[in-house]
């Protein structure tokens, strides 16, 4: 079996800062993918990437930066953090397409701002 | 745009008693979305349930079933007899085949009483 590692898994930030999540997994999947999730409502995806230097915008895209360097890593940045912002960010990644296939998550990243 | 909405939690429930978690589903530009329960055990990532891709059809796992109903837009969570490690997060979603997101409804926290 494989393997989706977040990291960090608790990030604090200061309003203003630009902030990096990071994804790697081992299942060789091509695509990735990033939600956020707030308290009391469902997952709402930022971005994905369907292969490698591939980069397409979700719903959430504002605000946030992506890069799929290499195939295992996917990573998301907040590029000014808000304040009292809370949130959980969820990576995944699925074989090709999400939608017919098993999406495999991570243990997710809390992000606070003070 | 697409939306899922389910049953609003939390829900508490007493072991060996009934359960039913409500969704209903709104997809835009496709008849037949593809379906989905994910499920959020306490400590552990977020992880497929059960999916059905094609209308009318029933799909199962742990005990739980789901059956893609096309007239009324639903795709309810059942299960006839629960158990205590049945208490977790449970995520409706639909997905529309390729390289599609997916959407996910907010969530439903379930707590089972022994």
């Amino acid at each position: 079996g494989g393997i989706i590692t977040q990291t960090p898994k608790f990030l604090i930030g200061q309003e203003g800062q630009k902030l990096t999540l990071k994804c790697q997994q081992n299942f060789n999947h091509d695509t990735m993918y990033w939600y956020r999730q707030d308290s009391g409502k469902g997952l709402r995806l930022i971005y994905y990437s369907i292969t490698e230097n591939d980069l397409q915008k979700g719903d959430l895209s504002e605000g946030y930066d992506a890069s799929r360097e290499k195939k295992s890593s996917f990573s998301l940045t907040v590029t000014s953090a808000q304040k009292n912002e809370m949130a959980v960010f969820l990576c995944a990644s699925s074989i090709w397409g999400a939608s017919a296939e098993t999406l495999y998550f991570g243990s997710g990243t809390r992000l606070t701002v003070l | 745009g697409d939306s899922v909405t389910q049953t609003e939690g939390p829900v508490t429930v007493s072991e060996s008693e009934s359960l039913i978690i409500n969704c209903t589903y709104s997809a835009t530009s496709i008849a037949y979305p593809n379906l989905f329960w994910y499920v959020r055990y306490p400590g552990e990532g977020l992880q497929l349930l059960l999916k059905v891709i094609t209308a009318g059809q029933k799909g199962s796992s742990r005990g739980f079933e789901a059956t893609y109903n096309k007239e009324t837009t639903s795709f309810h969570l059942q299960k006839a007899s629960v158990q205590e490690s049945d208490s977790a997060v449970y995520y409706c979603a639909l997905g529309k085949g390729g390289n599609e997101k997916i959407t996910f409804g907010a969530g439903t926290k379930l707590t089972i009483k022994p």
